[in-house]
């Protein structure tokens, strides 16, 4: 079965410092992994996916993943944090069907927050 | 162009009713899923409907059913509804070969309180 974990429920930076929110999965076949981004009062938006090509991932707004097939890895970073990147992150874990339909398979999310 | 619309926003449902949510997804896509997400967890997959059918079905026993009309819109219906119910629920559309590399579209979900 797959999954993902999360690391963290709860990470705090100062604005302008790295963000490191980690996530490893468990996957017995290659996996499609995602970072989706969650704001107060909002659904889910893609910031980006590792979809078996490059192994370092650029997304929206600035951050980027690198996908990591020895450690199970797929953490998300940025390297200045900004006031508007206080949010809900969430790890994603899909297997790649070869064109049959698939799901999500969600971590628990790590609440950033962003202090001055 | 509009995204994916989620109807209603919030409700409050008691023990033992019944509720539908419904969904109108990105124009274009044909494809919709429903996840639950309960307070302080990630979305959990309910289901997913392309072509008017049920294609793949989480872990969520018989009381949820849905289904998709001929717009490609969808309804998530929960039947006996428990407090355990109480969560955000989200819809997400797709293209179904953008399902596979999660190109999913979320709506801002509907949020169901039963007492």
């Amino acid at each position: 079965a797959q999954s993902v974990t999360q690391l963290g429920s709860h990470v705090s930076v100062s604005e302008g410092a790295l963000v490191l929110l980690r996530c490893n999965y468990s996957s017995s076949v290659p996996p499609y992994l995602f970072w989706y981004v969650q704001y107060p009062n909002q659904g889910l938006q893609l910031l980006l996916k590792y979809t078996s090509a490059a192994t370092l991932v650029k997304g929206i707004n600035g951050f980027e993943a690198e996908f990591k097939k020895s450690e199970t890895s797929f953490h998300l970073t940025k390297p200045s944090a900004h006031m508007s990147d206080a949010a809900e992150y969430f790890c994603a874990v899909s297997r790649n069907y070869g064109g049959a339909t698939n799901k999500l398979i969600f971590g628990t999310g790590t609440l950033l927050a962003v202090q001055p | 162009d509009a995204g994916v619309t989620q109807s209603p926003t919030h409700l409050i449902k008691t023990r033992g009713q019944q509720v539908t949510l419904r969904c109108s997804p990105k124009s274009g896509h044909d494809t919709v899923s429903w996840y639950q997400q309960a307070l302080g967890q990630g979305p959990q997959f309910i289901f997913q409907y392309y072509e008017e059918e049920e294609r793949q079905r989480g872990n969520f026993p018989d009381r949820f059913s849905g289904h998709q009309f001929p717009n490609y819109s969808s309804e998530l219906n929960v039947n006996a509804l428990l407090l355990g119910d109480s969560a955000l629920y989200l819809c997400a559309s797709s293209l179904v070969a953008g399902v596979n590399t999660g190109e999913l579209f979320f709506g801002e979900g509907s949020r169901l309180t039963v007492l």
